[in-house]
């Protein structure tokens, strides 16, 4: 059974720190997704990383994957208060006749002014 | 704008009712479509596949007879909550994968579901 793991669970920082984000997973998979859900909201995809040492950056935020690590991180450069939502990692498996989402218990980032 | 349309956006029914979740695909034709569900301040659980013109595919612990799902078109999934109970109660989110190979799911805007 596939595991994703995520941590911290809850993040609190202040404005213009930095920060990273875990992401961890059990199997094999060349597919790894962050999104971004705001209170209420449904998800926003952030980024979609699918080979090893991939890198995206949009912003403030910067997604990297290590395959062989089975590893996955976001990270967090001069934090501003916008930022403030739960980030979800996921992991894409090929299950029966599908690829299925798994994805981690997520992150709840708090910036504080 | 919004590839996945999902209705209604809030129900509030009392116990034994049931309830109905459309999930429109507003770009593309889906043959696959996702239906998750939310307790609050939990992660997404798939809750089943639907294929359009089969049946769908439940995860292990979700109730078939339960959560029926409908893929009656290829622009269209439902998901229907029957005799709803409090403990069903839930924030439910279908998706729809991406067009191409490797482009991240688009989601719907997600329907909560009260049970008095």
């Amino acid at each position: 059974e596939l595991k994703v793991e995520q941590n911290p669970l809850f993040l609190s920082m202040q404005e213009g720190k930095n920060y990273t984000i875990y992401c961890n997973y059990s199997t094999t998979s060349d597919r790894l997704y962050w999104y971004r859900q705001d209170p209420g909201k449904s998800l926003e995809s952030l980024f979609v990383l699918l080979s090893n040492g991939a890198v995206k950056q949009e912003g403030r935020l910067m997604a990297s994957l290590d395959t062989k690590a089975r590893l996955s991180t976001l990270h967090i450069t001069a934090a501003v208060h916008d930022l403030s939502a739960t980030y979800f990692c996921a992991v894409d498996i090929f299950g029966g006749s599908n690829y299925k989402l798994t994805f981690g218990k997520g992150t709840l980032l708090t910036v504080n002014p | 704008g919004a590839v996945v349309s999902q209705h209604p956006s809030w129900v509030i029914c009392k116990s034994g009712t049931s309830v109905k979740i459309e999930c429109r695909s507003l770009d593309f034709q889906a043959t696959t479509m996702f239906w998750y569900r939310q307790f609050p301040k939990q992660s997404l659980m798939l809750m089943a596949t639907s294929n359009e013109g089969s049946k769908a595919t439940y995860e292990q612990g979700v109730e078939k007879d339960k959560f029926l799902i409908n893929h009656a078109s290829l622009t269209l999934s439902t998901l229907t909550v029957t005799s709803a109970h409090p403990e069903d109660s839930s924030f439910y989110i279908c998706s729809v994968p991406g067009q191409v190979l490797n482009q991240p799911q688009h989601f719907g805007d997600g329907t909560r579901l009260s049970i008095l």
